[in-house]
């Protein structure tokens, strides 16, 4: 059975562009989550798919990130126009039940680097 | 405001020593707690799940403990390796529909 599966694994974009990263979660996994983690902190919660609606979208820093999940299946987190601040490896994560009620699985990250 | 606590950033340890890794939260209302291993440059890789209304799990050389009440959490490693060497991180859950909390978490390395 195929992990949880990230795309790009590393991109570097200028101040001002667009990125879009990509997550594939694990099959018949309806919640899906994306997380941060930038340089010294912990890793932070961004927001939380039940399906392809909504659960939870408290931790998105601002409005230049839009997450979206069109079916239900995988999920899309685009960065327009990205900040220097921005920089840092976003997760993925899916799951069968919220809230730990089953494990999380997680990607193996996306490593942003903004110049 | 949850927060989550692992103490020290960094460890290293002999090969073959049993060792403890510590996790503090400071609100013990949580729903369940997962352990994770990170290897450099890669994701996070599920070790151990306890659910709220267990104290502990174990998965070969791994034992997970937990103790709500005092807002703590312990991942024994017993008989070190060197292919243990990893970050070790710590996250709870605390709601039924709530986002995971991380820590920091711990370093560890095992010398041959």
């Amino acid at each position: 059975e195929a992990g949880v599966t990230q795309f790009p694994s590393h991109s570097v974009i200028e101040k001002g562009q667009t990125v879009t990263l990509r997550c594939d979660p694990i099959s018949g996994h309806d919640n899906l989550y994306w997380y941060r983690r930038v340089m010294g902190k912990e890793i932070k919660f961004l927001l939380h798919f039940v399906k392809e609606s909504k659960q939870d979208e408290s931790g998105m820093p601002n409005n230049r990130f839009l997450a979206e999940r069109t079916g239900g299946t995988y999920s899309t987190l685009k960065v327009q126009p990205a900040e220097l601040e921005d920089s840092g490896v976003y997760f993925c994560a899916s799951s069968q039940v919220a809230g730990g009620g089953t494990e999380a699985f997680f990607g193996q990250g996306t490593r942003l680097t903004v110049v | 405001k949850q927060e989550v606590t692992q103490i020290p950033a960094a460890l290293s340890v002999p090969e073959g020593e049993n060792l403890v890794l510590n996790c503090s939260f400071t609100d013990s209302a949580i729903y369940n707690l997962q352990w994770f291993r990170q290897d450099p440059g890669k994701g996070l890789t599920s070790l151990l799940l306890i659910q709220s209304s267990q104290r502990e799990q174990t998965s070969g050389r791994l034992n997970a403990s937990l103790d709500k009440s005092s807002g703590r959490s312990t991942l024994y490693i017993a008989a070190s390796q060197p292919g243990d060497s990893a970050t070790y991180l710590c996250a709870v859950y605390t709601g039924a529909n709530s986002k995971l909390t991380f820590g920091k978490g711990i370093t560890l390395s095992v010398r041959p």
